[in-house]
């Protein structure tokens, strides 16, 4: 079965760095996120992404991040300078539409430490 | 703003009971909801998609209901096993912009 793929599965910088988290989305899915989980704390949305542009942001995702498809699989997040409460699961996930009963299939993850 | 929540945080069952996990939502204009397992440190998988214009799905064990009108949905799990213990996430989409909005889960532990 397709899944979505995330790299690294593990990630430890220094504050102040910046970091890129990469996605494999599945191949034919058109929609694609990324959400956060603190650890202890929900899965908490932070970008969607369609037809190479925003479609919607939480206030999360301010302008220390940034979202890009830099080709025809991968999709990334990149935070410009870390801080320490970045420290997360990052997921990434990708859908083929996202109106109604498309399921949202998840990555993995990449769990983020900032120290 | 969608407010999801999850009841109870935590149960703990013996093995072979059935059980019920409960998931509320605030805002019922939904376009789905789906129900997750994590496992410790892992990512999410998916169960069961539930779509706005259903009353529930099924898949093995597992059933859950929709009932969209009083903000609800139920996980039902027949026979418990040792190895169905994780946490059970209920995420709606609302919205055709397609972000999921999650519960804090309920962690579930089936004793042997």
């Amino acid at each position: 079965e397709p899944e979505v793929t995330q790299t690294p599965s593990h990630q430890v910088t220094q504050m102040g760095q910046e970091v890129i988290l990469r996605c494999v989305p599945i191949s034919n899915h058109l929609y694609f996120y990324w959400y956060r989980q603190i650890l202890g704390q929900k899965v908490e949305f932070l970008v969607s992404f369609y037809n190479n542009e925003i479609s919607e942001k939480s206030e999360i995702f301010d302008d220390q991040f940034s979202v890009e498809r830099p080709d025809g699989s991968n999709f990334t997040l990149k935070i410009r300078s870390t801080k320490l409460e970045d420290s997360a699961m990052y997921f990434c996930a990708s859908s083929e539409r996202s109106a109604g009963g498309q399921t949202q299939y998840f990555g993995p993850g990449t769990r983020l430490l900032v120290l | 703003k969608q407010e999801v929540t999850q009841i109870p945080a935590a149960l703990s069952v013996p093995e072979g009971e059935n059980l019920v996990l409960n998931c509320s939502f605030t805002d019922s204009a939904i376009y789905n909801l789906q129900w997750f397992r994590q496992d410790p440190g892992k990512g999410l998988t998916s169960l069961l998609l539930i779509q706005s214009s259903q009353r529930e799905q099924t898949s093995g064990r597992l059933n859950a209901s929709l009932d969209k009108s009083s903000g609800r949905s139920t996980l039902y799990i027949a026979a418990s096993q040792p190895g169905d213990s994780a946490t059970y996430l209920c995420a709606v989409r609302d919205t055709n912009a397609g972000k999921s909005t999650f519960g804090d889960g309920t962690t579930l532990t089936v004793k042997p």
